[in-house]
């Protein structure tokens, strides 16, 4: 069993849907959670970070940890064709060492 | 412009020589990664250091070597006995007191 597990996809939704993608983890020595964005071709960025179990807002992105069901959600509003990129769940137990899930991607059409 | 910068970007190489990816760095961090990805797979740790003279294997250390002389150098040698190297391999830094990873653009190498 993988340490995070994470849909591949791909996820095609219209232009204004709300996006919804998640992950499942194993360890719940896991402290840290992180999403991560790439558009193709490129190295992947910080989109959001969180501690704690709850919800963190950041603009149209919403980003949201269940430590007793060990899952991770990133909630995308009012989706862009901008924001087609693959989008990558990440966590570590704050020792350096930082584990990914597969990856989805996401096509938002026009 | 502070950043990470990978070279180069596309290589293709054939089969039973080795390659060496350059990663350089100016963000000061202590701590470099090498990942690989494949699609489907995200990105698999390959080798990381956290100090200068000192790097320990990832999951995926077969076939591949490093070496950190300095703190903004940490080139991958990818070698004739690693059985699949056809990949997108991404460098990383560490920031430690946010935990956030800081990537180049990436090298992408064929193996023909």
């Amino acid at each position: 069993q993988k340490e995070v597990e994470q849909d591949p996809g791909p996820l095609s939704v219209p232009e204004g849907a709300i996006v919804s993608l998640n992950c499942t983890y194993s360890n719940s020595a896991f402290q840290y959670f992180m999403w991560y964005r790439q558009y193709s071709r490129k190295g992947p960025e910080l989109l959001m970070y969180t501690y704690s179990s709850g919800n963190k807002e950041d603009g149209r992105f919403t980003a949201q940890v269940d430590k007793s069901s060990k899952y991770i959600s990133l909630f995308i509003r009012d989706s862009q064709p901008s924001d087609s990129a693959t989008y990558l769940c990440a966590t570590d137990t704050g020792g350096f060492k930082t584990i990914f899930g597969a990856g989805t991607r996401l096509f938002v059409k026009a | 412009d502070g950043g990470i910068t990978q070279s180069p970007k596309y290589l293709f190489r054939k089969e039973g020589q080795n390659v060496t990816l350059s990663c350089e760095q100016n963000l000061n961090h202590d701590a470099m990664y090498w990942y690989r990805q494949d699609p489907g797979q995200g990105l698999r740790l390959i080798y990381y250091s956290q100090i200068v003279n000192d790097f320990q294997k990832g999951d995926i250390a077969e076939g591949y070597s490093v070496s950190r002389e300095k703190k903004e150098s940490f080139p991958l040698t990818v070698t004739s006995a690693q059985k699949n190297p056809t990949a997108f391999y991404l460098c990383a830094t560490y920031r430690e007191n946010t935990g956030e990873l800081f990537f180049g653009e990436g090298s992408r190498l064929t193996v023909l």
